[in-house]
Parts: C-alpha cells; structure tokens; sequence
C-alpha cells in the first residue's frame, strides 16, 4: 500500500491564484481530512469526509473547497489564494473511522506570495 | 470551546534520563485522547488513543496516561531517536478534532 498520498510536495502561488491540492489513499478508509499546520499553532482542521458525497467544515474553512466523489480521492481547492493561506497541508485519513486515529500524507508546502 | 495545552514547549533530555510531556484539555464531552509523533518534514505518525480517566498504553520506551484533566506522555530512558515533536489531541462531541502546539523533545547521546 502506497498509503496517504499528496501532491505537489512544494508550490509557490500569487496571490489571487487558485489551485488544487490532490490527496489519495489506497487503504478504503471511509474518514478523510485536510489541516493546516503553522508556526506556534497547532494542526488545524479545514474540512472532514465521512464518506463518499459526504463533507462537511471544519474548523477554519473559509477559502477552502472540498469535494469527494471516490472513497480513494479527496482534493482541497483554494479558490483565490491569500497570503494568510500560506502553510503546510496534511491530508489524513482514518482505519477506524474515528477522527483521532489516522494516517497522515507527506505534506504539501503551499506559500503564496 | 475545546482547547488543549502541551508543556513544555521544547524538552531536552541526555539519553536515559525519563522524563514526562503534559498534555492539559478542556472539551465537553471527550471522545477521545490522542497521541502523535511528527518528524521534521514529515506527517504526524500516531502513537495511541485514551478514551477515559484511568487509562494507560504502552509502546517501547513511551507510556501515555489520562486524568479528567489531563494526559502525560511518559518517556523511560529515552534513545537519540524518539527526538521529535509529540503532539496531542481532543475529541469532542462532533468529528473536529483539536490539537495543541506539540512538545519539542531532544535526546541527546
């Protein structure tokens, strides 16, 4: 199993720019999710999927789109990119289909300038 | 509003000399304590789920503990290679899931 996947790993975007971050798992776990993570801030969560055609917010949403239509894929798209949405993202899914148990992608380094 | 604290922030230890992280948590209704373990560069790696006060895990060297409070990371004659940021997290009533700001821990050899 390749496991959580992300790409890209590193991208640099103007500001105003949309893009998309891609997150896959080849492990059929239902529960999928996006955080953030900044200096002196802990993993913050962005949006959460249950299951396929289910999503819902999490805590800091605003500029963030989510869609999942496969249990495989869940891809986080930033609509028109600010400065303040510069950080590292994780995407994680769960085996138990509780949100405190699961397994994490790479990281994906997102700076906008 | 759920909140968790971790202490210290950082954490230097000679290798062999134990030593405990904090882990302080206001949430209505826990559904669950969580530990990870995150490298430089890397995703967080989890380590173990508390569900209530009393409750104790173990793996290799790290032993985690709950109070209606609070949760303690123990570390017993750690080695240079559990040097990472330990990191902790509540959940509440909904699917969120809070974390705090992470302990720093360096062993040195």
């Amino acid at each position: 199993n390749a496991g959580v996947t992300q790409t890209p790993k590193f991208q640099v975007l103007k500001t105003g720019q949309s893009m998309t971050l891609q997150c896959a798992q080849d492990m059929n776990h239902e529960y999928m999710s996006w955080y953030r993570q900044d200096p002196g801030m802990g993993l913050r969560l962005i949006h959460y999927s249950v299951g396929a055609g289910i999503t819902d917010q999490g805590e800091v949403p605003n500029g963030y789109n989510v869609s999942r239509s496969t249990t495989e894929d869940f891809p986080l798209r930033l609509l028109s990119a600010a400065p303040s949405q510069t950080s590292v993202y994780f995407c994680a899914s769960s085996y138990s289909g509780t949100p405190g148990e699961q397994y994490f992608g790479p990281g994906t380094r997102l700076t906008v300038t | 509003e759920d909140q968790v604290t971790q202490s210290p922030e950082a954490l230097r230890l000679q290798e062999g000399e134990s030593s405990s992280l904090n882990c302080s948590y206001t949430v209505s209704g826990l559904r669950g304590l969580f530990w990870y373990r995150q490298d430089p560069g890397k995703g967080p790696e989890f380590l173990f789920t508390l569900y209530s006060a009393g409750e104790e895990k173990e793996k290799e060297r790290l032993k985690a503990t709950l109070t209606k409070k609070e949760s303690f990371l123990h570390i017993t004659a750690p080695k240079p290679e559990d040097s990472a940021t330990y990191l902790c997290a509540v959940q509440g009533g909904a699917n969120n899931l809070f974390f705090g700001t992470g302990t720093r821990l360096t062993v040195i050899p």
